[in-house]
């Protein structure tokens, strides 16, 4: 049962440019998200996240928006850099709820 | 403040052994979930435990796979009997379990290869 959704398993995108990585959920009791950044050989590292109670939450050259009518989140990368390139995983957890599932993932290839 | 720990970073079993996954959550950490990682695929979430307790364990394959997360020591991944299968990567994390506090710190996880 695939909660989190990530339906890209790739992109690629010219450095400077911007990468737009996305996640659907189907929980509507999810109302807490996550973007971790995973390099080969290493374990995932958090990003940034977004509580329902927001649209929008930036950091840096990082903006995640979710739209919960839609049950979709996005994660905006501008502009993007070679060293960015790596998996992006999303996940999604519930208040009431210390579990949290992840997407499948987004490999993401910034090109010089 | 070290982070996660997971010990061995490789394992090699072959099939029908016993595989043993150790991890040590961030200090003040009493919250650690394990997941597994086939090749080419996302995170797998299999169990989560808190400190002598499974919490949930929904992802956990019925048969030859046990968790534990002692009051004293690592947490433990247990599969038994191996079979080619099993041959992942498998990540622990941990976190502090605080009410509104969802971010996990993982680890930089196991590779298992089953011969």
């Amino acid at each position: 049962d695939q909660q989190v959704k990530q339906n890209s398993p790739s992109l690629s995108v010219q450095e400077g440019r911007i990468s737009i990585l996305n996640c659907d959920y189907t929980n509507s009791m999810f109302d807490y998200f996550l973007w971790y950044k995973k390099y080969p050989a290493e374990g995932p590292t958090f990003l940034i996240s977004i509580s329902s109670i927001k649209d929008k939450n930036e950091d840096g050259r990082f903006t995640v928006f979710l739209n919960k009518s839609a049950k979709h989140l996005s994660l905006h990368i501008v502009p993007s850099q070679p060293g960015d390139s790596a998996v992006y995983f999303c996940a999604a957890s519930a208040t009431n709820n210390n579990d949290m599932r992840f997407g499948a993932g987004t490999r993401l290839t910034v090109k010089p | 403040n070290a982070g996660v720990m997971q010990n061995p970073r490789h394992l090699v079993r072959r099939r029908g052994q016993e595989a043993r996954l150790r991890c040590s959550p961030m200090k003040g950490h009493s919250h650690v979930y394990w997941y597994r990682q086939l090749p080419e695929e996302g995170l797998k979430f299999m169990v989560y435990l808190q400190k002598e307790n499974i919490i949930d364990e929904s992802g956990m394959p019925k048969e030859r796979f046990s968790a534990e997360f002692p009051k004293e020591g690592p947490s433990i991944l247990r599969i038994q009997q191996v079979v080619r299968g099993d041959s992942a990567a498998y990540f622990c994390a941990s976190s502090p379990g605080l009410a509104g506090n969802y971010e996990q710190y993982f680890g930089p996880g196991t590779r298992l290869t089953v011969t």
